[in-house]
């Protein structure tokens, strides 16, 4: 297996613009989860699925945040406005029921 | 809620010394922990795990016990090497309480020769 892919690896945009991060998890893997670090907050939960249904979203920062899971090999994560304090490494991770989790090479998102 | 707390860094060492990382961690279930690695540029890397009191994770030469009553599973190793300089996290898991992982803020270790 090819592990957790992620796109882009980097995304340069400007503040009020919709960003959209991709993430294909691990095939039979039945949790993903979405990540983001910065140096001032360290690894931040953001959102996890089980199944495709979102079981815990209180990471999500604000209402300009928004994640979906419409199938089991596909989730996005999207800022709509972005500003730039959005600006950090976004990870997905997926996992198998109580295994550990295995991490993309994560998103660079950079808001101008 | 679960918590894990791990050392401040930055830790700097030489090559060939010994490495300890704390970390604590709250919960209120039986979670099971592990330390994982992150190299400069890249996503996080499972370096070990413990499932349960007592366990011993071991993996490249280092090592970390789940320590109940002390509520720690430090991280070591007995000699380092320069391709060990990274940042380490320290993190735990409770599915049966329902969590995702909870990750420290991480320790950045650097290793010279």
């Amino acid at each position: 297996d090819a592990g957790v892919i992620q796109s882009p690896r980097h995304e340069v945009t400007e503040m009020g613009q919709e960003v959209t991060l991709r993430c294909k998890p691990i095939s039979g893997h039945d949790y993903l989860f979405w990540y983001r670090q910065t140096m001032m907050r360290g690894l931040e939960l953001l959102i996890y699925f089980n199944n495709n249904v979102p079981i815990d979203d209180s990471g999500m920062p604000e209402d300009r945040f928004s994640a979906k899971m419409p199938n089991a090999s596909f989730s996005t994560l999207k800022i709509q406005p972005s500003e730039p304090r959005d600006s950090a490494v976004y990870f997905c991770a997926s996992s198998l029921r109580d295994t550990e989790a295995f991490f993309g090479q994560g998103t660079r998102l950079t808001v101008v | 809620g679960n918590s894990v707390t791990q050392m401040e860094g930055p830790v700097t060492l030489s090559e060939e010394a010994f490495l300890t990382i704390n970390c604590t961690y709250t919960a209120t279930g039986y979670p099971s922990l592990f330390w994982y690695v992150q190299y400069p540029g890249e996503g996080l890397q499972l370096l070990l795990k413990a499932t349960k009191a007592d366990d011993k994770g071991s993996n490249k030469g280092f090592e970390a016990t789940y320590r109940k009553e002390t509520t720690s599973f430090h991280l070591e190793k007995g000699s380092v090497q320069v391709s060990d300089s990274a940042v380490y996290f320290c993190a735990l898991s409770d599915r049966k309480a329902g969590t995702a992982l909870i990750f420290g803020k991480g320790t950045t270790l650097s290793v010279s020769s």
